[in-house]
């Protein structure tokens, strides 16, 4: 079974611009969640997604944006970037986001704003 | 509002040592707690899952234990190896996201 896929693996944007990263889950998983990996704060939750249905968002500000589409493939989106936004942003996969659910992480994206 | 620590920040030891790294968290309601490992640059691998009604998992040389009661858990690394270095994350489960701690930098010298 292939792993958690996550495009583009880099990316250089500079201030004020919007990015769209992607993610596709491990077939037949439903849930798919969001993560920001930075030196400062560590990993932190941005949201999560099951059947097309936001269930939690984590605290950033709504330049943070994402969706899951009917194929359980999601992306998030963020606008206006700022120089913090640069990080690495991780995706998980999970069968159903429940209590005996491991979560399977991606690569991530890479993300450099100058 | 959940908070989780793990310590040490940084280990290193020889190579054939047993070690325990320490996750401490402050709210019990979780739905399982998970220990992952991340190589420089990459994303997580999981270890081992705990569901929040069992106390201990095993996994090779792994044995991952939870206390939920004093919002403890420890992961054990028995015969370290030099492929084992890595830094080593928690992750308290609940409401459908992670929390996690900062992470335990391991490394193992030959």
């Amino acid at each position: 079974k292939a792993g958690v896929t996550q495009t583009p693996r880099y990316l250089i944007k500079t201030r004020g611009q919007q990015v769209t990263l992607s993610c596709s889950p491990i077939s037949g998983h439903r849930s798919v969640s969001w993560y920001q990996q930075t030196p400062g704060q560590g990993l932190q939750f941005l949201f999560e997604y099951f059947s097309e249905t936001q269930r939690n968002k984590g605290n950033f500000p709504g330049r943070f944006s994402g969706r899951q589409f009917s194929n359980s493939r999601s992306e998030m989106n963020v606008s206006t970037l700022e120089l913090g936004d640069s990080a690495l942003y991780l995706c998980a996969s999970s069968s159903l986001g429940g209590e005996t659910d491991t979560q399977y992480f991606g690569p991530g994206t890479r993300l450099t704003v100058l | 509002k959940q908070e989780v620590t793990q310590i040490p920040a940084a280990l290193s030891v020889p190579e054939g040592e047993n070690l325990v790294l320490n996750c401490s968290f402050t709210d019990s309601a979780i739905y399982n707690l998970q220990w992952f490992r991340q190589d420089p640059g990459k994303g997580l691998t999981s270890l081992l899952l705990i569901q929040s009604s069992q106390r201990e998992q095993t996994s090779g040389r792994l044995n991952a234990s939870l206390d939920k009661s004093s919002g403890r858990s420890t992961l054990y690394i028995a015969a370290s190896q030099p492929g084992d270095s890595a830094t080593y994350l928690c992750a308290l489960s609940s409401n459908y996201k992670l929390t996690f701690g900062k992470g335990t930098l391991l490394t193992v010298n030959p």
